[in-house]
């Protein structure tokens, strides 16, 4: 199976900060199948990003994502406070399909 | 408008079987793989099985192969995950999502599923 290894585990950012998500994969996918998904408290998951730099419909521009291989990366350029949630990435390459460990974002 | 609702979940006991539902809606449920995706309380999420178009197709992560059947009714728009067997480390939220291609655009709310005695 493909492990995700995603970093940080938590951030603690300011309103209007840059924050950015790596997301480091065992062995390399396709960047058709890398994808980003947020997690409100609470709530169920929502697809923010697919195949690595796609913003899913309605997602803000502030969302954005890259990579390639083995090493992929999503940040939000300007924080805002609806964006507290866990980040996961995810990969749809082989199965089984694997998410990382999740990323979970506060603000200061 | 895109709608999946799951049903089905509750309290059961080690060993015993649950069922879970989900009615889809807005959407042509026939043109879509369909997956189960689960949480466990405070955890990651991790991708259960998936089934094709037809239902000709099924796919189980390891630790539920032969316990789990996926399943579908394309006339009801319908897709069920039958649970047998079940132990202490099923115990999740269940969450019904489209598959396409391993890209899991749409989600239920998901159902809970406790197994403990």
């Amino acid at each position: 199976a493909i492990v995700l290894n995603q970093s940080p585990s938590s951030i603690i950012a300011s309103q209007g900060e840059k924050v950015t998500i790596t997301c480091r994969a065992s062995s390399s996918i396709s960047s058709n199948y890398l994808h980003w998904y947020q997690q409100k408290p609470g709530a169920f998951p929502k697809l923010v990003i697919y195949s690595t730099s796609y913003r899913a419909s309605g997602v803000p521009s502030r969302f954005s994502g890259s990579g390639s291989g083995t090493s992929y990366s999503f940040t939000i350029s300007r924080v805002e406070a609806e964006d507290v949630a866990t980040y996961y990435c995810q990969q749809g390459s082989s199965n089984p399909y694997t998410f990382g460990a999740g990323t979970k974002l506060e603000l200061k | 408008e895109v709608q999946l609702v799951e049903s089905g979940g509750g309290l059961v006991q080690p060993g015993r079987s649950l069922k879970l539902s989900c009615a889809a809606s807005g959407f042509t449920f026939s043109d879509y793989y369909m997956a189960w995706v689960r949480q466990a309380p405070t955890k990651g999420l991790e991708w259960v099985a998936s089934i094709s178009y037809d239902g000709g197709s099924t796919y189980y992560r390891d630790s539920v192969k032969g316990r789990f059947t996926i399943s579908r009714d394309n006339a009801k728009s319908s897709l069920y995950l039958q649970m047998d067997s079940l132990r202490s480390e099923d115990t999740a939220t269940y969450y019904c999502t489209t598959d396409n291609w391993g890209l899991f655009a749409y989600w239920g709310q998901g159902t809970l599923v406790t197994v403990s005695s």
